[in-house]
């Protein structure tokens, strides 16, 4: 079982690059998300995602941008690489029903550094 | 608005202590409540949940207990185990009102450690 697969799962950039963080679900989650961990601290989210073609902002999302064309894949996005970026990041899946009671399915992260 | 508190860690355990991570939340409505693990260089995993009051979620051997008249739901195990070490998040997960979307809001974590 598959489940949620992120790819990289390193990756350094220097200031300024660009890159996608991609992400694939095998579940047929309509609700996906971007979350940032930086060192010591929680989770952030950065993006989400209710449905192909529906997306909106969270806590933190300057800096980068989503996109959600198929129910499968939530790329993430960074146009300009900053350090202030270096993180590692997650994203998660999960079913959506009436009840608000299903879990997020998480993949294993990408770590990125940025200098 | 709607949060999770969780207290601060980081917490270090000898093997075969008692277990308690502290979690309250706010919250509109009935949110239903989940207690995350994370394992050293994983992504977060799904421990247990409650769905509604007084419910107990529990998974090897940890219990947590939706408590509505206290707002909490506190993480507990009564014999901790090396392997145990991980960061811990409590969350929730609601439908805010006149919308059709739920939101999902974590913890800030609390990292626990076992020695031996």
């Amino acid at each position: 079982n598959a489940g949620v697969t992120q790819t990289p799962k390193f990756r350094i950039l220097k200031i300024g690059q660009s890159m996608t963080l991609q992400c694939t679900q095998d579940m047929n989650h309509n609700y996906m998300y971007w979350y940032r961990q930086d060192p010591g601290m929680g989770l952030k989210l950065i993006y989400y995602s209710v449905g192909a073609g529906i997306t909106d902002k969270g806590e933190v999302p300057n800096g980068y941008n989503v996109s959600r064309s198929t129910t499968e894949d939530f790329p993430l996005r960074l146009e300009l690489a900053a350090p202030s970026q270096t993180s590692v990041y997650f994203c998660a899946s999960s079913y959506s029903s009436r009840a608000t009671n299903e879990k997020l399915f998480f993949g294993s992260g990408t770590q990125l550094s940025v200098l | 608005g709607n949060s999770v508190t969780q207290m601060e860690g980081p917490v270090t355990l000898s093997e075969e202590a008692f277990l308690t991570i502290n979690c309250t939340y706010t919250a509109t409505g009935y949110p239903s409540l989940f207690w995350y693990v994370q394992y050293p260089g994983e992504g977060l995993q799904l421990l247990l949940k409650a769905t509604k009051a007084d419910d107990k979620g529990s998974n090897k051997g940890f219990e947590a207990t939706y408590r509505k008249e206290t707002t909490s739901f506190h993480l507990e195990k009564g014999s901790v185990q090396v392997s145990d070490s991980a960061v811990y998040f409590c969350a929730l997960r609601h439908r805010p009102e006149k919308t059709s979307y739920d939101k999902v809001i974590f913890g800030p974590g609390t990292s626990l450690s076992v020695i031996p």
